[in-house]
C-alpha cells in the first residue's frame, strides 16, 4: 500500500532556529517525492521535488531510501515560513501525469 | 498567466441536495485532477482526466459523484445527492505532461 506519514501535526520553532519536518513513506517501488506548502490564504503550491535536488527558500530534502524518509529541513527558520506543509509521493507516472498521495500535513509556526 | 480557478469558493447545502463544482485549468494543460480533503483527513486523489478522457477514477468514493470534462477544457464535479460526510475542501489541479501540478484555491463544501 502507498502511504505517506507526517508524524507531527503541529511544529513550533523560534525564528533563526533549525527546522525539520518529518516525512516517511511506504511504497514498494521507486516513487517520486514532493513537498507542497500552503501559506495562509494561498493555494497549495509545490515547494520542491526530490529529483530536482534544488534548494527552495532555503529548504532542502533528501530522499533516504533505506529509511524511506524524505524529511524537509531548513537551517534558519524565518517568520514567513509559517504555513501548512504536505509531503506527497507519486507512485507512478501515466502519460506524464502524477497521482499524488499526501500525508496529513504539518502546521509549522515560526515564533518571533 | 491565470492559475487554476474553481467555483464556487464556498457552498453550503442541505443533505440530499445537489452541488456542482467547476474547475478551469491552466490553458493548455491536458492533465486535470480532482482531490479532496475531508475534515481531519489527508488530501486524497479522486480522479484524473487527460483532455476529455477519464484516465483514472479510482479515488471516486461512490456513484453519487460524477465528474465530466466536456471538450477537454473545464471540468465539473457533481455530488448528487450530497451527504454529510461529503463536507470538505475539493481541490482541482492541472499540469502539462511530467510537469509541476498547479492547484486551485479549492471549493469548500459544507453539507448540513
Amino acid at each position: 500500500a502507498q502511504r505517506v506519514t507526517q508524524p507531527e501535526k503541529l511544529l513550533s520553532v523560534f525564528k533563526g532556529a533549525p527546522v525539520e519536518l518529518k516525512c516517511n513513506y511506504s511504497y514498494s517501488g521507486s516513487p517520486e517525492l514532493f513537498w507542497y506548502v500552503q501559506y495562509s490564504r494561498q493555494r497549495l503550491q509545490l515547494l520542491l521535488r526530490h529529483i530536482s535536488r534544488e534548494s527552495i527558500k532555503g529548504f532542502t530534502a533528501d530522499l533516504n531510501k533505506g529509511e524511506t524518509s524524505f524529511h524537509l529541513k531548513k537551517p534558519f527558520a524565518q517568520e514567513e515560513d509559517s504555513a501548512m506543509y504536505y509531503c506527497a509521493l507519486s507512485p507512478h507516472i501515466i502519460q506524464g501525469a502524477q497521482k499524488l498521495v499526501f500525508g496529513q500535513g504539518t502546521r509549522l509556526t515560526i515564533n518571533p | 498567466e491565470a492559475g487554476v480557478t474553481q467555483f464556487p469558493s464556498h457552498s453550503v447545502i442541505e443533505k440530499g441536495q445537489t452541488v456542482t463544482l467547476r474547475c478551469d485549468p491552466i490553458s493548455g494543460h491536458d492533465n486535470l485532477y480532482w482531490y479532496r480533503r475531508v475534515m481531519g483527513k489527508e488530501i486524497k486523489f479522486l480522479l484524473h482526466f487527460v483532455k476529455e478522457s477519464k484516465q483514472d477514477e479510482s479515488g471516486m468514493p461512490n456513484n453519487r459523484f460524477l465528474a465530466e470534462r466536456t471538450g477537454g477544457t473545464y471540468s465539473t464535479l457533481k455530488v448528487q445527492p450530497a451527504e454529510l460526510e461529503d463536507s470538505g475542501v475539493y481541490f482541482c489541479a492541472s499540469s502539462q505532461p511530467e510537469n509541476t501540478i498547479y492547484f486551485g484555491e479549492g471549493s469548500w463544501l459544507t453539507v448540513v
